[in-house]
């Protein structure tokens, strides 16, 4: 029982490389979110997806492109990394059931670009 | 958009010692998580609840809906409590996104 996996686990970027994180769930959960963590703020949404084949911007989405062709992966792109983009990365997801939205999280990804 | 504030922001606790930790939101939800980040980074999902009161070992949390607060209590705290708990909101009508706060940063000394 996999859940949500993230790939990679560790990466570091030059200024200008860009990557493409990739989020995995087995839950045939139809909602899926990346998150960014920074110290002291907490988690910020950056890109989230309610279905296959969409996607809508989240709280800080400049510098990012997200893409669900599959309802068990959603990927984020960063076509130029920059410092500020040094962060953890958290994807989630989640299914809506009679109410029910319980969400849950990978194990993050730790970008740094240098 | 709603705001999800935490506090306090920072707990020192002795072993043993027991906590409350809040949660307030400024509207209303209809989907409400507690987490717990260990210091190896993972999201551990403690509780969900929109509403009402739950318990798990030496953890319990209450969520007061009508007046939008939640509480996280720990007892008898231990060393492999220590972390930071994130509550995370979800809004009533139509914004599926999910809003975290800023965390409560918990340290328990032996």
């Amino acid at each position: 029982n996999a859940g949500v996996t993230q790939t990679p686990k560790f990466r570091v970027l030059k200024t200008g490389q860009s990557m493409t994180l990739l989020c995995a769930q087995d839950m045939n959960h139809e909602y899926m979110y990346w998150y960014r963590q920074d110290p002291g703020m907490g988690l910020r949404l950056i890109h989230y997806s309610v279905g296959e084949g969409t996607t809508a911007k989240g709280e800080v989405p400049d510098g990012y492109n997200v893409s669900r062709l599959k309802k068990q992966n959603f990927l984020l792109g960063l076509e130029s990394a920059a410092p500020s983009q040094t962060s953890v990365y958290f994807c989630a997801s989640r299914r809506i059931e009679q109410g029910f939205t319980e969400a849950f999280f990978g194990q993050g990804t730790r970008l740094t670009v240098v | 958009g709603i705001q999800v504030e935490q506090s306090p922001p920072d707990l020192i606790l002795q072993e043993g010692a027991n906590s409350t930790l809040r949660c307030n939101f400024s509207d209303s939800v209809n989907n409400l998580q507690w987490f717990h980040q260990n210091p190896w980074g993972q999201l551990i999902n403690l509780f969900y609840i929109p509403s009402g009161t739950k318990q798990n070992g030496r953890l319990s949390a209450t969520t007061v809906a009508t007046e939008r607060y939640s509480l996280l209590y720990i007892s008898s705290s231990q060393t492999t409590d220590s972390g930071v708990y994130f509550c995370a909101v979800h809004l009533w009508g139509g914004s599926e996104k999910l809003v975290f706060g800023k965390g409560t940063k918990l340290t328990v000394n032996p």
